[in-house]
């Protein structure tokens, strides 16, 4: 499968706990992009990295959100102390640079009981 | 600041109907538009952008900078059409190149 993979699909946590998500992108897509989804809404930035370099991060990143790009190749965002504010589905895109068509993983559906 | 509006939430229309699923948007740059789609159970994907200026499935979508819009239409609506559509803005401006942003969607229902 050469498309945007995530891992896990879904998870399901106690507020409090923490998570870990993780997403492959297009081998030669050296540009990665998190969203977050809730419902009703459409995708809203988090952070995006360049290669391991990340470029920006939103300001919905509180301090409890990390994001990390090691060699460039995956990612994982990880959430502490997670919150019920938290539940949302956690979208990973990759791109060529530039304004290129990003391409969209599953998602990662987190609730937070 | 950027700013992606799709008016419509819902939007139903019967098959053989034309649809028009409406855009605006705010960006002070030079904007890149994008309409992207997402069936159900599946992930999103591009539907068209702007600079190609293509005809996909039947989708047309034209920038008018005056008005600040991209609608998208088509003349007749198919079944399979069905689907949640986005319109997205992309960033053009220094560390924020490639980021979307998106509005809020509207789900399209095409009736037999």
């Amino acid at each position: 499968d050469t498309g945007v993979s995530q891992n896990p699909r879904h998870k399901i946590t106690k507020r409090g706990q923490n998570v870990t998500f993780r997403c492959d992108p297009i081998s030669e897509h050296n540009r990665l992009y998190w969203y977050r989804q809730t419902l009703g809404q459409g995708p809203e930035f988090l952070t995006y990295f360049q290669n391991e370099a990340q470029l920006e991060k939103s300001r919905l990143l509180s301090d409890r959100f990390s994001a990390e790009r090691p060699k460039g190749s995956f990612s994982t965002l990880e959430i502490q102390r997670t919150e019920q504010g938290d539940s949302a589905m956690y979208l990973c895109a990759s791109s060529l640079p530039g304004l290129y068509e990003q391409y969209f993983g599953p998602g990662t559906r987190l609730t937070v009981t | 600041a950027q700013r992606v509006t799709q008016p419509e939430k819902l939007l139903s229309v019967f098959k053989g109907a034309p649809v028009e699923l409406k855009c605006n948007y705010s960006y002070s740059g030079s904007p890149e538009l994008f309409w992207y789609v997402q069936y159900s159970r599946q992930r999103l994907q591009l539907l068209l952008r702007h600079i190609s200026r293509e005809s996909i499935k039947g989708f047309t979508a034209d920038l008018n900078k005056g008005e600040t819009s991209f609608h998208l239409k088509k003349p007749f609506a198919q079944e399979e059409d069905s689907a949640m559509y986005y319109c997205a803005l992309g960033s053009d401006r220094g560390s924020t190149l490639g980021r979307l942003y998106f509005g809020r969607g509207t789900q399209l229902t095409v009736w037999p």
